[in-house]
C-alpha cells in the first residue's frame, strides 16, 4: 500500500457514457498527477496539480477533464471517449518543495472503452 | 529533461545481484537520477534517487559515475518478486510540477 487509492479499479464504458475516476491520497502531499499508460507504450503525463492549481496540461483532449477539489482528492471526468482511450490510468502524489519529493503511485484504474 | 537509454530486457538468477545500467549522457548539473519499477498491472514504485553521490537504501543501491553520464541500479539479492519493468528517469527539481518522463525501461525477469 502506497497511501494512494484509486476507484474504481476496473471500468468498462461506452463511447457515449460519462464516468469519473477518483484518486485519494492519505500522505498529506500537496501535488497530484494523472498519468495514462496504453498497451506497449510508456507512461504519459496528463495533468499536474500543485496546491490544488493545475500547473501542467499535456495537450490532453477535452474529453478528459480533471478536478482537484482539495489537496487529498483528484478526479478525472470522462465523456464521449474513444476506444483508443482504453488504458491504465494512474494517479500519483508528491510533497513538493522538500528534499524528497518522490511520487507515490496508486494501483491504477483499468479503463476499457467499447 | 535529459533522455535516458536502458537495455530493453535482461534476465537474472534468483539470489544473485542484478545490475541495471542506464545512460544519461546529456544530464545537466541540476538533474537528479530517479529509479522506479512497475510490477505487472500495478502502479510504479519508487526505488531510489541520487544527484552525484552513490546512494543505498533497503531496496537497492545506486551507483553514479563521476561524470554523471551513466548510472547502475543494483538489486543485491534478486528475488522472484523483483520481476518488473525498471525505469531510469532524469529530471530537475523545480518548485512545482515535478513531472516524471517515463521511457521504455528495462524488463527484468528473475529466474529460479
Amino acid at each position: 500500500e502506497t497511501g494512494v487509492t484509486q476507484t474504481p479499479r476496473h471500468l468498462v464504458m461506452g463511447m457515449t457514457n460519462k464516468k469519473s475516476l477518483k484518486c485519494e491520497q492519505h500522505l498529506g502531499h500537496n501535488a497530484m498527477y494523472w498519468y495514462k499508460q496504453s498497451a506497449k507504450k510508456p507512461l504519459e503525463l496528463m495533468f499536474v496539480y500543485s496546491l490544488e492549481e493545475r500547473v501542467e496540461n499535456n495537450s490532453v483532449p477535452s474529453r478528459f477533464s480533471p478536478e482537484c477539489p482539495n489537496s487529498s482528492h483528484l478526479f478525472l471526468h470522462l465523456h464521449t471517449l474513444q476506444p483508443e482511450d482504453s488504458a491504465l490510468y494512474l494517479c500519483a502524489s508528491s510533497q513538493e518543495g522538500t528534499l524528497l519529493d518522490t511520487q507515490y503511485f496508486g494501483p491504477g484504474t483499468r479503463l476499457t472503452v467499447l | 529533461d535529459a533522455k535516458t537509454t536502458q537495455p530493453p530486457s535482461m534476465d537474472c538468477a534468483e539470489g544473485r545481484a542484478a545490475n541495471l545500467p542506464c545512460n544519461h549522457s546529456t544530464i545537466s548539473g541540476n538533474e537528479y537520477v530517479y529509479w522506479y519499477r512497475q510490477i505487472h498491472s500495478q502502479g510504479p514504485q519508487y526505488i531510489i534517487h541520487g544527484l552525484k553521490n552513490n546512494e543505498t537504501n533497503e531496496m537497492a543501491s545506486l551507483i553514479i559515475t563521476e561524470d554523471r553520464k551513466s548510472s547502475t541500479l543494483i538489486l543485491p539479492h534478486a528475488t522472484l518478486r523483483d520481476t518488473a519493468v525498471y525505469y531510469c528517469i532524469v529530471r530537475p527539481r523545480k518548485a512545482a510540477g515535478n513531472k516524471l518522463t517515463f521511457g521504455g525501461g528495462t524488463r527484468v525477469l528473475v529466474k529460479p
